[in-house]
């Protein structure tokens, strides 16, 4: 199996600050990485696909890079609905992983 | 375009349930285009996925956690996907997505469509 290691586990940050996100695959897997938002109660959110493709309707402040082992996903500029636990995930091979997640909480 | 979750609860250890996800809002064309998906949200642990069917329902993959316990199912005519759980254990427990895979043709994901998930709780 496929293991993303996401860091940091948490993030303490204020509105205007520049967040970015790690994930490194423990194989190669091209750009097959989806980054999503969840909060609580709602349904997780597809941003970014294949590393740095913005799902339609995703604002421009999320930005996604990387291929082969390691990706970032950046927010330019915290917004407040963007607090919130972020999630990494491989679309190469079976079985579909995720990372651990990132909370990024108010500081 | 809605995913709706449906059939979790509380159940005992080595009991059973069945998932029901209705999918409304997408033309029949579109459904039956599109592998599906679970995904469950476990706590403290994260997301895990569970398990893929094809467009047609011919090839199903499950995560390794699985072990011949579940069997996702898809009814084309009806725009809905199930999941039979059987053999149900403490470690279990959690809230389990209903999500629709983005492109055509492929079953590893992104996955662009999320149901609000329905609450699973495996207790003695």
């Amino acid at each position: 199996d496929i293991q993303m290691t996401q860091s940091p586990s948490f993030v303490s940050a204020s509105v205007g600050d520049r967040v970015t996100i790690t994930c490194r695959a423990s194989l190669t897997i091209g750009s097959w990485v989806a980054w999503y938002q969840c909060k609580p109660g709602k349904a997780p959110k597809l941003l970014i696909y294949s590393a740095s493709s913005l799902q339609t309707g995703v604002p421009s402040r999320f930005s996604g890079s990387g291929s082969g082992t390691d990706f970032t996903l950046t927010i330019s500029s915290l917004q407040p609905e963007d607090f919130a636990t972020y999630y990494c995930q491989q679309a190469n091979s079976f079985p579909v992983t995720f990372g651990g997640g990132t909370k990024v909480d108010l500081k | 375009v809605q995913l709706a979750e449906s059939g979790g609860g509380v159940v005992q250890p080595g009991k059973s349930l069945r998932l029901t996800c209705a999918a409304s809002g997408f033309t029949f064309t579109t459904f039956t285009s599109h592998a599906m998906h679970w995904v469950r949200q476990v706590p403290g642990k994260g997301l895990e996925w569970v398990a893929v069917i094809s467009f047609d329902g011919s090839n199903k993959y499950y995560g390794d956690f699985v072990k011949g316990r579940f069997t996702i199912s898809r009814d084309n005519a009806k725009t809905t996907v199930y999941l039979q759980m059987n053999r149900l254990r403490l470690e279990d427990t959690g809230v389990y997505y209903c999500v629709k895979d983005k492109e055509v043709g492929q079953w590893l994901g992104p996955f662009d469509h999320w149901g609000q998930g329905t609450p699973v709780t495996v207790s003695p």
